[in-house]
């Protein structure tokens, strides 16, 4: 089954102690993505890469890393949280075609649910 | 940033009437999609439209888009309980990013 894979579901921490969110996909995309919700703010995009060894920034990137040693894996670090990276995590993923004008849709993992305390 | 802006920002329907919501988005785009999310779970996409198309259907969904104006509709027909979630619309600038507004919360009531 395709699907993207996000572990933990649920994670709670304290400040500064650092945690890695994992993400996997079985689908070969060389896309994928980082998105943190917040109430009433929508998805908000935190890093994205676009193949192996290749990641930018999104709109909120600041107190996370990413890394891309592998297409099927695209882990989140925080270093050192912060109650403010209190949210709801989502990986996803996609086939894109950077010569393409159109981009296939994203697949979501269901979600990790981080709280810091 | 967020480029796409969902109205309203909540709606609450009987079952069988018909829901329609609203985006708009202030750049242009190469495509616009619609996504549903059911409690807290992943996003799942449900219908894309192209910048050069003007409607879309996919079973009870029909998407319009209107680049002059810079907004999209999403009619979901006959809706039923299952139908309750979120509804997100999400603009591709082409420019590696997918950009999400906030939400509409649909409740179907039985």
């Amino acid at each position: 089954e395709a699907q993207v894979t996000q572990n933990p579901r649920y994670l709670i921490t304290v400040t500064g102690k650092k945690l890695t969110v994992t993400c996997s996909q079985n689908m070969n995309h060389e896309y994928m993505s980082w998105y943190r919700q917040d109430p009433g703010l929508g998805l908000r995009q935190i890093y994205y890469s676009m193949n192996v060894e290749v990641t930018d920034k999104g709109d909120v990137p600041e107190g996370y890393k990413v890394s891309r040693k592998e297409k099927r894996n695209f882990p989140l670090i925080l270093e050192s949280p912060s109650p403010n990276q209190t949210s709801l995590y989502f990986c996803a993923s996609s086939s894109r075609n950077p010569l393409s004008s159109y981009n296939s849709p994203l697949h979501f993992g269901n979600g990790t649910r981080l709280t810091v305390t | 940033s967020q480029q796409g802006e969902e109205d309203p920002q909540a709606l609450s329907i009987q079952e069988g009437e018909n829901a329609t919501m609203n985006c708009s988005y202030k750049t242009s785009i190469n495509n616009l999609q619609w996504y549903r999310q059911n409690s807290g779970r992943g996003l799942v996409h449900l219908i894309l439209i192209r910048s050069n198309e003007r409607e879309k259907h996919s079973g009870r969904l029909r998407v319009t888009l209107d680049t002059s104006k810079k907004s999209s509709s999403l009619l979901i027909t006959a809706s039923r309980a299952a139908d309750t979630a979120s509804y997100f619309c999400a603009t591709d600038a082409g420019d590696y990013k997918l950009s999400f507004g906030a939400g509409t919360t649909v409740t179907v009531r039985a």
